[in-house]
């Protein structure tokens, strides 16, 4: 069973500070997505990364795909408020045959103003 | 946004009753799914289909049957509904590039 282990939990920070969420497996996947959840909303992607070593940048955010695709991380710099939410990550299985995903636990990130 | 409703948004049903949660989408997507979303556990898959009656099972299944008789219309059932199926439900699609999901809005679903 493949599992996306993602670390921490839960984050509170101050406005201002920097911020790493990490993503983690020992299957390799074929791509990996970060997605943001609002309260009350269903997940908003953000990226997808495909190839290992790959690097996107998405304003303040920087997301990584390991070398071997088993793992990712998320980096913010200068959080702020409105980076406030659940982070979740979701790594494409392939060996299904079809596009199915498997998702992390999520991160909760609170940044207070 | 790939127009995905969820329908009923909030329902509170009592256990051993039947209950079907709908998904509709608009943009003729060809892969529909369901979740659920507990705290600590993320989002677990339920049920998906990769075209119309064409549907197999998640890591959750146990207790959760589905139906796609329409592209646009994919349907979860809870024959027996029981208090550990208490949880919000979502709805997803992805199309044939396969490189992003969208999400409806959720069900938010209380078993008494």
């Amino acid at each position: 069973t493949q599992l996306l282990e993602q670390s921490p939990q839960f984050l509170s920070i101050q406005e201002g500070e920097n911020l790493t969420v990490y993503c983690n497996s020992s299957s390799v996947f074929s791509s990996l997505q970060w997605y943001r959840q609002e309260p009350g909303e269903g997940p908003v992607l953000l990226v997808t990364v495909v190839t290992g070593g790959e690097v996107k940048k998405l304003k303040r955010l920087t997301f990584q795909f390991g070398d071997a695709r088993k793992d990712s991380s998320l980096h913010i710099t200068a959080a702020q408020p409105g980076d406030t939410g659940l982070y979740l990550c979701a790594g494409e299985d392939k060996a299904s045959g079809t596009y199915k995903y498997i998702f992390g636990t999520g991160t909760r990130l609170k940044v207070l103003a | 946004d790939a127009g995905i409703t969820q329908s009923p948004r909030h329902k509170v049903t009592e256990t051993g009753t039947p209950v079907t949660l709908r998904c509709h989408q608009t943009e003729n997507h060809r892969y529909m799914y369901w979740y659920r979303q507990d705290p600590g556990h993320g989002l677990r898959l339920i049920h998906y289909s990769y075209g119309v009656k064409d549907t197999d099972k998640g890591e959750v299944s146990d207790g959760y049957s589905v139906s796609r008789s329409k592209t646009e219309d994919f349907l979860l059932t809870l024959e027996s509904a029981t208090s550990s199926q208490t949880s919000v439900y979502f709805c997803a699609t992805t199309g044939t590039g396969g490189d992003e999901q969208y999400f409806g809005p959720g069900t938010r679903l209380t078993v008494t």
